[in-house]
């Protein structure tokens, strides 16, 4: 099946510090990537879709200046969580739907556990 | 706006078993319906897909049905394994072409 990377799969930072996860659809395009956050226990709640060359589309609730969105290429989409708090920790996946293939279907990347200390 | 249930939250089952996790969904206007399986502390590995055309999908032990006018799908595991303890998440595709997730059911298979 299709592959989904993330990097780095974990990382702690200070408070206040700003920090980037990648994603990347190795093999396939992408011309929409979704950004997922989950708490412990809980299911994946989507904070935002990202086309490629646009705006990204956030969830009500998610602000849009705190967690920035780039969507520059067909296989690379980032986030960066900006001045971070310990409230921000959470396990962050990403996904990429291939939209050439019939099944038009979603691929998930590994996670990023964020720690924001 | 697209709702996804999934019933029990929680199972332990002893080794062998064969088991039936349910997933409902209160818009039929699906395109399709996913069952996902969740590591602790790891992404999502796709099991089955199933088209809103389709009935069923089968792999391996696993077997996925989906009732699109009931608004439900059952995933079905035979003889499960302790490799089988995970959680398993149920999403269907619907309006604006969106996934919509269920809360899982987390699983444990006991040798």
């Amino acid at each position: 099946g299709a592959v989904v990377s993330q990097h780095p799969s974990r990382v702690i930072c200070k408070s206040g510090t700003s920090v980037k996860i990648e994603c990347r659809s190795l093999d396939f395009q992408a011309t929409t990537m979704f950004w997922y956050r989950q708490f412990p226990k809980q299911s994946l709640m989507l904070m935002a879709t990202s086309n490629e060359g646009s705006k990204a589309t956030y969830e009500q609730g998610v602000e849009k200046d705190k967690f920035l969105i780039n969507h520059a290429s067909l296989t690379l989409s980032t986030l960066t969580v900006t001045s971070a708090h310990p409230e921000d920790s959470s396990f962050y996946i990403c996904s990429a739907r291939d939209s050439s293939g019939r099944r038009n279907e979603q691929y998930f990347g590994p996670g990023t556990r964020l720690t924001v200390t | 706006k697209q709702e996804v249930t999934q019933i029990p939250a929680a199972l332990s089952v002893p080794e062998g078993e064969n088991l039936v996790l349910n997933c409902s969904f209160t818009d039929s206007a699906i395109y399709n319906l996913q069952w996902f399986r969740q590591d602790p502390g790891k992404g999502l590995t796709s099991l089955l897909l199933i088209q809103s055309s389709q009935r069923e999908q089968t792999s391996g032990r696993l077997n996925a049905s989906l009732d699109k006018s009931s608004g439900r799908s059952t995933l079905y595991i035979a003889a499960s394994q302790p490799g089988d303890s995970a959680t398993y998440l149920c999403a269907v595709r619907g309006a604006g072409n969106m996934l919509t997730f269920g809360g899982g059911t987390r699983l444990m298979v006991k040798p």
